[in-house]
């Protein structure tokens, strides 16, 4: 199994600034995503955290607006940048262990993020 | 495309069994996940299934059939603490996850 943190848990932040989220697994694993959930919505997820490497952004999420870094193979950031209260959303951090069969998907806890 | 379709909302009776189902695409196929999301909360892991089959886990079994693309998720003995969402998502070869809607459930007395 894998345990992540996620820091902040939550926070509230105004329009144009921007939040820095950081995940913590406790082991290394195989890949890492960012994923979001806005309220009343599905999953959704942003993109896939490449260690040592740029980020493999989903179609609708840009390098610009969601910076992604993944130092190592147990750490990684996502910045929200020039936030707007549309980005009012649930943010999570996924790492999947393994691979194929014995593949697993953890998440983190979330990181519920408030733009006034 | 690459459609995971499962019913939007489903209601049953406490103590009854209640079957979510779960069409998705077959190429690429590279397993199917069952999730349980309280709202509010991030997703709990039920199940991973990559072969055909029925696998159980408690009060919880998970039915896949990869020819036809798809899955069931069967919960038993219901409780009221298991109205939630119910999210089923398929593992592509590329390790991306591809998710549905959830089904919500609510648990009547």
């Amino acid at each position: 199994s894998a345990v992540i943190s996620q820091k902040p848990s939550r926070d509230i932040c105004q329009r144009g600034t921007s939040l820095t989220i950081q995940c913590q697994v406790d082991s290394q694993v195989t890949m890492m995503f960012w994923y979001r959930q806005q309220p009343g919505q599905s999953l959704t997820l942003i993109a896939t955290a490449n260690q040592g490497s740029e980020a493999t952004y989903e179609s609708g999420f840009v390098i610009d607006k969601f910076p992604i870094s993944r130092p190592n193979l147990t750490f990684s950031t996502l910045t929200v940048s020039n936030m707007s209260p549309e980005d009012s959303s649930i943010y999570l951090c996924s790492v999947l262990t393994g691979t194929g069969i014995g593949s697993e998907q953890f998440f983190g806890p979330g990181t519920r993020l408030t733009v006034l | 495309g690459q459609n995971i379709d499962q019913p939007t909302e489903m209601t049953a009776t406490e103590g009854a069994i209640v079957q979510i189902n779960c069409t998705y695409q077959t190429s690429g196929f590279n397993g199917l996940f069952w999730y349980q999301q309280h709202a509010g909360e991030a997703p709990t892991f039920l199940s991973y299934n990559v072969l055909d089959g029925l696998e159980e886990k408690g009060r919880f079994s998970s039915f896949l059939s990869r020819s036809k693309g798809y899955s069931y998720l069967l919960l038993k003995e219901l409780q009221m603490k298991d109205s939630a969402s119910y999210l089923c998502a398929r593992l592509d070869s590329n390790y991306q996850l591809i998710w549905g809607a959830g089904t919500k459930l609510i648990i009547k007395p």
